[in-house]
């Protein structure tokens, strides 16, 4: 079965660059969440969008934007990139109107920033 | 949203039952319970949802006493693999109200 696709799967940054992550949801699904995982942490909520809209927003740095298009893939795009931004920046997807849905991840993106 | 709060770490020897308490004493009326295991560097994936009384599949069972203020998820004769950290989360995904939140998750350790 087709699982959520992330790009790239390592990223190596410097900081003050930029660096644009990629999440391809389940087919069907419309709701794309991101996460960001530090070293030893547990997931922390960025930001969601449902039907190419954003439904909630948690920790996420004003460096950060994300956007889902009309084929409901999202990406997330983080500028002046910081040494603390080095983390597993994880995509899940979930078909959003049951209320019991569950999350399915993706392999997440490792970004280390220099 | 539902705080939760676990264990943060427990150890097993492999072939023994372990039980998993998670409390979440402001859950509200609609919110299902749902836990997810991670591994190392990997996603978390779902075990196990439920929202009152007890749940099985093929991998855990979920218990959810009546007043729904805390969970247990149980996992029957664990073996080495299932070494990883286990996450209850409490929420309610109806697309316009997307956000679920990960706890501090319990580290469990499975030796021979």
């Amino acid at each position: 079965a087709a699982g959520v696709i992330q790009s790239p799967r390592h990223l190596i940054k410097e900081k003050r660059e930029t660096a644009t992550l990629k999440c391809y949801p389940i087919p069907r699904h419309d709701t794309v969440y991101w996460y960001q995982q530090g070293p030893g942490q547990d997931p922390q909520f960025l930001i969601s969008f449902y039907e190419k809209m954003q439904s909630d927003k948690g920790s996420i740095p004003d460096r950060f934007s994300a956007q889902q298009f009309s084929d409901y893939h999202s990406e997330l795009n983080m500028s002046s990139l910081e040494l603390g931004d080095s983390a597993l920046y994880f995509c899940a997807s979930s078909f959003g109107q049951g209320g019991n849905e569950k999350l399915f991840f993706g392999s997440g993106t490792q970004l280390s920033v220099l | 949203l539902a705080k939760t709060t676990q264990p943060i770490s427990m150890d097993s020897y492999e072939g023994q039952e372990v039980n998993i308490t998670c409390s979440h004493n402001n859950i509200a009326t609609n919110d299902y319970i749902t836990w997810y295991q991670q591994f190392p560097s990997q996603g978390p994936r779902f075990i196990i949802q439920g929202y009152k009384t007890k749940v099985t599949n093929e991998v855990a069972s979920l218990f959810i006493p009546a007043d729904r203020k805390s969970s247990t998820l149980s996992l029957p004769r664990v073996s080495l693999s299932d070494t990883a950290v286990y996450y209850c989360l409490v929420g309610l995904l109806t697309g316009t109200a997307s956000k679920l939140t990960f706890g501090t998750g319990t580290r469990l350790q499975v030796t021979l």
